[in-house]
């Protein structure tokens, strides 16, 4: 069964004060790990998918890494705009999108 | 916006009743998929379709069930409510079910059981 683990489960950063979410899993045969970005009462938004250990992707202050058991998403420089709730997921070769339990991030100005 | 459209927005109704949640995913896309966050559990899948035909199941209960239509929105329906189904109910759609594709999940449906 896939296992979605991300840590920490909160994280307070002063404006400007980069950090990064971690993403651990556990899955046979990953075929995909998808970062979104979720704000209160809405959608989750898609940010970035990686494919295999190694890949990085790149988008404004936001970037993803994957290794063979965990991925990173590193904030630098955060606005306090990019306060939200962060999620990871993973796709195996079934049809399941397993989630983690997110990473709330705020971001004081 | 990610392209995918749910109606309502918000529901509240009483335990007992059946209630009808509906997607309409992305323009040309054919999967859609459905699923449920509350907040002890995170964001569940519950299940897939493909083109009309359901392609994968996660954890639905049996008083749920969904169906693709052949203009391949979808509708998810869930009846005999309890107070636990209270969450918030995605949809998201991707070109073609397979599992590298990227999925876009529509703006929900709060569904609210008194």
């Amino acid at each position: 069964e896939d296992q979605v683990t991300q840590s920490p489960e909160a994280l307070r950063l002063q404006e400007g004060e980069s950090s990064s979410l971690n993403c651990s899993y556990t899955v046979s045969g990953l075929r995909g790990l998808f970062w979104y970005r979720q704000d209160p009462g809405k959608g989750p938004e898609f940010l970035f998918t990686l494919y295999s250990a190694g890949e990085e992707k790149e988008k404004e202050r936001l970037k993803a890494t994957l290794t063979k058991k965990e991925s990173f998403l590193h904030i630098t420089a955060p606005k306090p705009e990019d306060s939200a709730t962060y999620l990871c997921a993973v796709r195996s070769a079934g049809n399941m999108l397993t989630f983690g339990g997110g990473t709330r991030l705020m971001v004081k100005p | 916006d990610s392209g995918v459209t749910q109606t309502p927005k918000h529901l509240i109704t009483a335990t007992g009743q059946r209630v009808t949640l509906r997607c309409s995913p992305r323009s040309g896309d054919l999967s859609v998929y459905w699923y449920q966050q509350s907040l002890d559990q995170g964001l569940q899948f519950l299940i897939q379709y493909y083109n009309g035909e359901e392609r994968a199941k996660g954890n639905i209960l049996e008083r749920f069930s969904a169906q693709q239509f052949p203009d391949l929105h979808s509708e998810l329906n869930l009846s005999s409510l309890e107070l636990g189904d209270s969450a918030l109910y995605f949809c998201a759609s991707s070109v073609a079910g397979r599992p590298q594709e990227t999925q876009y999940f529509g703006p929900g449906t709060r569904l609210l059981v008194l």
